[in-house]
């Protein structure tokens, strides 16, 4: 089974800053990431696709990035609504290799 | 616009079956797509349980397998979520999600690996 390991596991930022989080897969899995952004009480946002791919309504401010098993999530300027938990999420096409999620990365207030 | 609601008991006791309903509109089961139900322990991170096809066709994560069974009702345009013998291990807020499908540059594809429209989820605790 490919794993996901994610780091940190959480970080402090302030409004303004620029967050990278990082997310690897045990084994290459090309571009076939995703991101989603989750808030407390609330289901999982997609944020990413393909690595790298914004879905629409998605702010410019999120970007993504890497291939094989490193991949980065980006917040170029962290807003006040991005206080949240990130998680990076792969899996071959279906079927039937299954889905496999990161632990997840939390921003919080600094 | 695609909403999906999952729907069931919030109290399942121990060694019982959960069974939960996740109700979609704006978009027919009829249609070539796969759905996903996904759960998360509270506190804790983002589970895959299973996908199911169009056709029926089902997918389950190995530890599960033995337990989950997931269906298809186009004419209601329902999914359905079944687990059965439930410990406490199982409470978890189910989520059901729509997978979404891209082309890769090199033309492969479609590549159908991520999720674009989830339920708001539904809290399941399991105690006597």
């Amino acid at each position: 089974d490919i794993q996901m390991t994610q780091s940190p596991s959480s970080v402090s930022a302030s409004v303004g800053d620029r967050v990278t989080i990082t997310c690897r897969a045990s084994q290459g899995i090309n571009t076939r990431l995703a991101w989603y952004q989750q808030k407390p009480g609330k289901a999982p946002k997609l944020l990413i696709f393909a690595a790298s791919n914004l879905p629409s309504g998605v702010p410019s401010r999120f970007s993504g990035s890497g291939s094989g098993t490193d991949f980065t999530l980006t917040i170029s300027s962290l807003e006040p609504e991005d206080f949240a938990t990130y998680y990076c999420q792969r899996s071959n096409s279906f079927p039937p290799e299954g889905v496999t999620f990161g632990p997840g990365t939390r921003v919080d207030f600094k | 616009q695609v909403q999906l609601q999952e729907s069931g008991p919030g109290l399942v006791k121990p060694s019982e079956t959960l069974s939960l309903t996740c109700t979609v509109s704006g978009y027919s089961l009829r249609n070539d797509y796969y759905w996903v139900w996904i759960r998360q322990p509270p506190g804790k991170g983002l589970e895959w349980i299973g996908s199911i096809y169009h056709s029926g066709s089902a997918y389950y994560t190995p530890s599960l397998k033995s337990r989950a069974t997931m269906s298809m009702d186009t004419s209601k345009n329902q999914l359905s979520l079944t687990l059965t013998s439930v410990t406490a291990a199982d409470t978890a807020v189910y989520y059901c999600a729509r997978v979404a499908c891209y082309y890769e540059s090199n033309g492969f594809g479609p590549v159908c690996n991520y999720f674009d429209y989830w339920g708001q989820g539904a809290l399941v605790t399991v105690s006597s």
